[in-house]
């Protein structure tokens, strides 16, 4: 069966400083890969998805960078963050493209930034 | 940008009785609609995903419609039960890149005994 990881499962990090966060995904091959956020008061946003290896799409301009060094691997990076990088963040994946393909979701990254 | 909507914001129901929310969207973008259960500390977890104007879809004590011409769908939870506490959510996939969706703030059901 098919299980997706992420960690830290909360961070607290000061203004200006880096960040990572990982997710992978097992069980399953070539998946889309999504990285979601949920700031305060918002709803989930896509911030970026990926269709393969080195392969990324970003959906809103912002502070945040992703990459997919390997197949089932999806990283959330930041040189220098912002306090309105807050939230919670929650990566995804899906198999396929169509009108039903699922998305199946991770247990989050909680972030603070101070 | 579109605007997925949800209504109400937040909900608080008797053990038992039934309930009804509402998740609108703009239907020129639709391509389809998923509804997710969000507990708390868990993954949000999927319930439905729905495609045709008029489709009617069930699982257990909860079903949903969907009305694509006028941009709307119900979910419906019948006899509510504590363990149906949650944060509902629906998305709307647009038929974008890789079918990422667009999610509204969700409905946060209280069941209270």
């Amino acid at each position: 069966s098919q299980t997706i990881h992420q960690w830290p499962a909360t961070l607290v990090q000061p203004v200006g400083s880096p960040l990572s966060l990982e997710c992978t995904v097992e069980g399953t091959s070539n998946p889309n890969l999504y990285w979601y956020r949920q700031a305060a008061g918002r709803g989930l946003q896509l911030l970026f998805y990926s269709i393969g290896i080195d392969q990324i799409s970003s959906e809103v301009p912002q502070n945040l960078s992703a990459s997919r060094p390997q197949d089932r691997q999806f990283i959330l990076s930041s040189k220098k963050l912002l306090l309105s990088d807050s939230g919670f963040y929650l990566c995804a994946w899906s198999v396929g493209r169509g009108a039903y393909n699922e998305q199946f979701f991770g247990p989050g990254t909680r972030l603070t930034v101070l | 940008i579109l605007n997925v909507e949800q209504s109400p914001q937040s909900l608080h129901v008797q053990e038992g009785d039934s309930t009804n929310f509402t998740c609108s969207f703009p239907s020129s973008n639709f391509y389809a609609l998923h509804w997710y259960r969000w507990e708390t500390a868990k993954s949000p977890e999927a319930l439905f995903v729905m495609t045709l104007n008029g489709d009617e879809k069930k699982k257990g004590r909860i079903s949903a419609t969907l009305n694509t011409k006028e941009g709307y769908s119900y979910l419906y939870i019948k006899g509510s039960q504590p363990e149906d506490s949650a944060t509902y959510l629906c998305a709307l996939n647009s038929g974008g890149g890789a079918d990422g969706l667009t999610f509204g703030k969700g409905t946060h059901l209280i069941i209270q005994p």
